[in-house]
């Protein structure tokens, strides 16, 4: 069974950085593309990044380039989303997702001073 | 590319038949899925490269169309069903979801 499990959400500052994680289980994890998508309160869905399975490649959606960073460890099964410079408006929701298919629980992030 | 749903949402009664549509700003080809989401919970995925049934989800969810418009389709609505469904292109960067759809009973 596909498991995927974030963690590291928390109450921060604006400006301040938080580093999500998600521990995957239940599937080849060197092998599938990972992303990150996020909800804010009653609002749709954002994607936000995602990152091939060796690395090599990541994109991200405009208005966190330059802030966000995600990377993975394919010995640990983890995908990480460092988040710096973090603004009102990324308080959300925060899901990681094997390929958009599988999903976690989601984790919240909550910026305000 | 900005996905346009429509309706943005629909009141429906057990039984009914119930479709939703995804209009796209520019060809997608058949890079298109269906989600659904509950209150206080993770989407789940029903449809993938525009028609194709993920595994576990009932055979009443189908999904067609290609290059700008596609659809989902309902064919009996069920008490489990009412939630917000999402479209979403993976054609190209950055991935981009439609606005919702809430069915309501």
């Amino acid at each position: 069974e596909v498991q995927l499990v974030e963690s590291g959400g928390d109450l921060v500052q604006p400006g301040g950085s938080l580093r999500l994680s998600c521990a995957a289980s239940g599937f080849t994890f060197s092998s599938s593309w990972m992303d990150w998508v996020r909800q804010a309160p009653g609002k749709g869905l954002e994607w936000v990044a995602n990152i091939k399975p060796d690395g090599s490649e990541r994109s991200y959606v405009d208005s966190v380039k330059g802030r966000f960073t995600v990377s993975r460890d394919n010995a640990k099964n983890s995908v990480y989303l460092q988040m710096n410079s973090l603004r009102v408006e990324d308080t959300a929701v925060y899901y990681c997702s094997r390929s958009l298919n599988a999903w976690g629980q989601g984790t919240t992030v909550t910026v305000s001073s | 590319i900005q996905m346009t749903q429509s309706p943005s949402s629909l009141t429906a009664s057990v039984g009914d038949r119930v479709t939703i549509t995804c209009r796209a700003s520019h060809d997608i080809s058949t890079y298109l899925s269906w989600f659904q989401q509950k209150p206080g919970k993770a989407p789940k995925s029903l449809i993938y490269d525009a028609s194709s049934l993920q595994s576990g989800v009932p055979s009443r969810f189908s999904g067609s169309g290609s290059g700008t418009d596609f659809t989902l389709t309902i064919s009996s609505l069920q008490p489990e069903d009412f939630a917000v469904y999402y479209c979403l292109q993976y054609n190209s960067y950055p991935r981009t979801f439609g606005q919702g759809t809430k069915v309501e009973i």
